[in-house]
């Protein structure tokens, strides 16, 4: 069975750009999270999505959006770039807008801006 | 707020060595916790949890115990394999739909 499959896995962009990233969750899963890890530290939340609603949002500015698709699929799209933008990019899913923290991981997006 | 503080690394051992990484938390209530591992090349893997108080959690040879009375979830495994290099976070669930992180450690064993 395919796990969360995410895409581009690496990709390069210059301040001021927009970036966008998408995210396939295991088949059955309805809600998608998105996390940030910055080299040397750990995740950070961004976003969570269930029945193409946001149910949960972190501490990232505006310039961060995301959306779900009726597969529940998901994008993750971010606006003006910055230098500390730079990241690993991971989504994640599960099966139900109750989750556990038990979360599907995807090998992620990684993000380099210069 | 909640937050996670893990061990720093990096930690070496040699293979069949003990292993043990400390992870306190602060939360409110009762929340649920986790140890992820991230292996070379790979996205996080859920390696084990626990969600009361005094529960263990196991797999793969590796266990935590919730210990309310010192808020830690300390990781150990009895023998090292040098396939177990990887980082290891700590993390958290109590609510707002988000697991908080702990740093990670990175774990390289030699044979």
């Amino acid at each position: 069975d395919a796990g969360v499959t995410q895409s581009p896995t690496h990709l390069i962009k210059t301040r001021g750009q927009q970036v966008t990233l998408r995210c396939s969750p295991i088949s059955g899963h309805k809600s998608v999270s998105w996390y940030q890890q910055v080299l040397g530290q750990g995740p950070q939340f961004i976003f969570q999505y269930y029945e193409k609603e946001e149910r949960g949002r972190g501490n990232f500015p505006d310039r961060f959006s995301a959306r779900q698709f009726p597969n529940y699929s998901s994008e993750l799209n971010v606006n003006a770039l910055l230098l500390g933008d730079s990241a690993l990019y991971l989504c994640a899913s599960s099966l139900s807008l109750g989750n556990t923290g038990e979360l599907f991981f995807g090998e992620g997006s990684r993000l380099t801006v210069l | 707020g909640n937050s996670v503080t893990q061990m720093e690394g990096p930690v070496t051992l040699s293979e069949e060595a003990f292993l043990t990484i400390n992870c306190t938390y602060t939360a409110t209530g009762y929340p649920s916790l986790f140890w992820y591992v991230q292996y070379p090349g790979e996205g996080l893997q859920l390696l084990l949890k626990a969600t009361k108080a005094d529960d263990k959690g196991s797999n793969k040879g590796f266990e935590a115990t919730y210990r309310k009375e010192t808020t830690s979830f300390h990781l150990e495994k009895g023998s090292v394999q040098v396939s177990d290099s990887a980082v290891y976070f700590c993390a958290l669930f109590r609510s707002a739909r988000q697991l908080t992180f702990g740093s990670g450690t990175q774990l390289t064993v030699l044979p």
